[in-house]
């Protein structure tokens, strides 16, 4: 099976910074990558999908890249309603595998 | 407006069975591969199992294989997740999740409040 992995597992930046997250599959993927976010205690919601994709009413200060087995997630501005845990998914074939989370939090 | 409500969690002693529930609203069900993912405390989201729109092809994570069984019962728009042999291991929220297009292995575009279950004597 594909593992999927991603860095870092924390961060921590101010309002307004620049974050990126990187999400590495064991093999090559494609562009079959998602990337989710969670808000304590509420279930996920689909940020992108086919790596670059955003979904209808995402800010646009969002933005994901990448293809094969590196990928990234990019928040151009980050702002207080954007903490949350970041979850990278891999589709395409089963089992539908998602990296371990990155929790973003306000410094 | 797309409405996925879980049932069916709850406290169940190691090695009993549960059955899980998710009713569906707003889209066209059978039109639409179906997932459970799971999140155990503090804990990052794993694929439990899915099924196609018609039914006909099951998919299962190997920590649930053999165990879980899911099904559905497209006239009354519902979506079902049969555990048996449960460990603490099963401890976890469980999200019934829509999957956004084409066939099962699919992004999750619509998921549920969640459930939970808890096994422990």
């Amino acid at each position: 099976d594909i593992q999927m992995t991603q860095s870092p597992s924390s961060l921590s930046a101010s309002v307004g910074d620049r974050v990126t997250i990187t999400c590495r599959a064991s093999r090559g993927i494609s562009n079959y990558l998602a990337w989710y976010q969670q808000k304590p205690g509420k279930a996920p919601k689909l940020l992108i999908d086919a790596a670059s994709t955003l979904q209808s009413g995402v800010p646009s200060r969002f933005s994901g890249s990448g293809s094969g087995t590196d990928f990234t997630l990019t928040i151009s501005s980050l702002q207080p309603e954007d903490v949350a845990t970041y979850y990278c998914q891999k589709y395409g074939s089963v089992p539908l595998t998602f990296g371990p989370g990155t929790k973003v939090d306000i410094k | 407006e797309v409405q996925l409500l879980e049932s069916g969690g709850g406290l169940v002693q190691p090695g009993g069975s549960l059955r899980l529930s998710c009713a569906a609203s707003g889209f066209t069900f059978s039109n639409f591969a179906m997932s459970w993912v799971r999140q155990a405390p503090g804990r990052g989201l794993e694929w439990v199992s899915a099924l196609s729109g018609s039914g006909g092809s099951t998919y299962y994570a190997d920590s649930v294989k053999g165990r879980f069984t899911i099904s559905r019962d497209n006239s009354k728009n519902r979506l079902y997740l049969q555990m048996s042999s449960l460990g603490a291991a099963d401890t976890a929220v469980y999200y019934c999740a829509k999957t956004e297009i084409g066939g099962p292995p699919g992004p999750l575009d619509y998921w549920g409040q969640g459930t939970l279950v808890t096994v422990s004597s």
